[in-house]
């Protein structure tokens, strides 16, 4: 089972509004990564969690939050966000470890968010 | 710092066609290699990877790539395209222990009946 699950599907929110993504896999992958894919271009990467801590953040704003509680959830807490925020959102998740750059990164559906 | 190439950004074949995808990358070190689909609606699949090893890959639903290091390359093949590849094609280098994958455009395919 290669799944990973993301929650909710779709998302509409204000500006002023605080929000949160989902994301959740049980293949015991110990790496897990938030990417954002605009309309018509290719994920970007956000952040990349291993091992539950925090080992990568794209110079991501920080309206953007980003919680691993455990191995299996990742969550993406949102506060004050842009319209230019609005985007895919994407989850994915990996073996981890010592297997390094020669891991598969799974992906969930995403998360489509819109900022009005 | 690396970066993916993918020259064709937009494709249409008819069924039967062969298909060829082309991908470059730029990083002088050892890398991962990989070819993600997105059909329309549905979320990133892994067609395809490359580690180490035969240069030539096999991936799902009848795809392959060859991997040519000296040419700095990993273009995807198909030699006999159906209306239900229509679909995103990606391209993606991964390098260094944090798997930072870095995505190329996208190629988007479409076949017609």
């Amino acid at each position: 089972d290669t799944e990973v699950t993301q929650t909710p599907k779709h998302l509409v929110m204000g500006m002023t509004n605080k929000k949160s993504l989902k994301c959740e896999q049980h293949m015991g992958h110990r790496a897990m990564y938030w990417y954002k894919q605009k309309a018509k271009k290719p994920p970007e990467l956000m952040f990349v969690y291993s091992y539950e801590k925090l080992s990568i953040n794209e110079s991501v704003p920080s309206r953007f939050s980003p919680e691993c509680p455990n191995s299996s959830l990742l969550n993406l807490h949102l506060h004050a966000l842009q319209p230019e925020d609005s985007a895919l959102y994407l989850c994915a998740s990996s073996q981890g470890g010592t297997s390094g750059a020669t891991d598969t990164q799974y992906f969930g559906p995403g998360t489509r968010l819109t900022v009005l | 710092a690396q970066s993916v190439s993918q020259h064709n950004h937009h494709v249409i074949l008819s069924e039967a066609a062969s298909l060829e995808l082309g991908c470059n990358y730029s990083y002088g070190g050892t890398v991962n290699l990989f070819w993600y689909v997105q059909y329309p609606g549905q979320h990133l699949q892994l067609l395809l990877k490359y580690f180490s090893g035969d240069p030539l890959v096999k991936g799902i639903k009848g795809f392959e790539a060859e991997f040519i290091k000296s040419k700095f390359s990993f273009n995807l093949r198909k030699p006999s395209v159906q209306w239900s590849d229509t679909a995103e094609y990606f391209c993606a280098v991964a390098s260094g222990g944090y798997n930072k994958l870095i995505f190329g455009a996208g190629t988007r395919l479409a076949v017609h009946p």
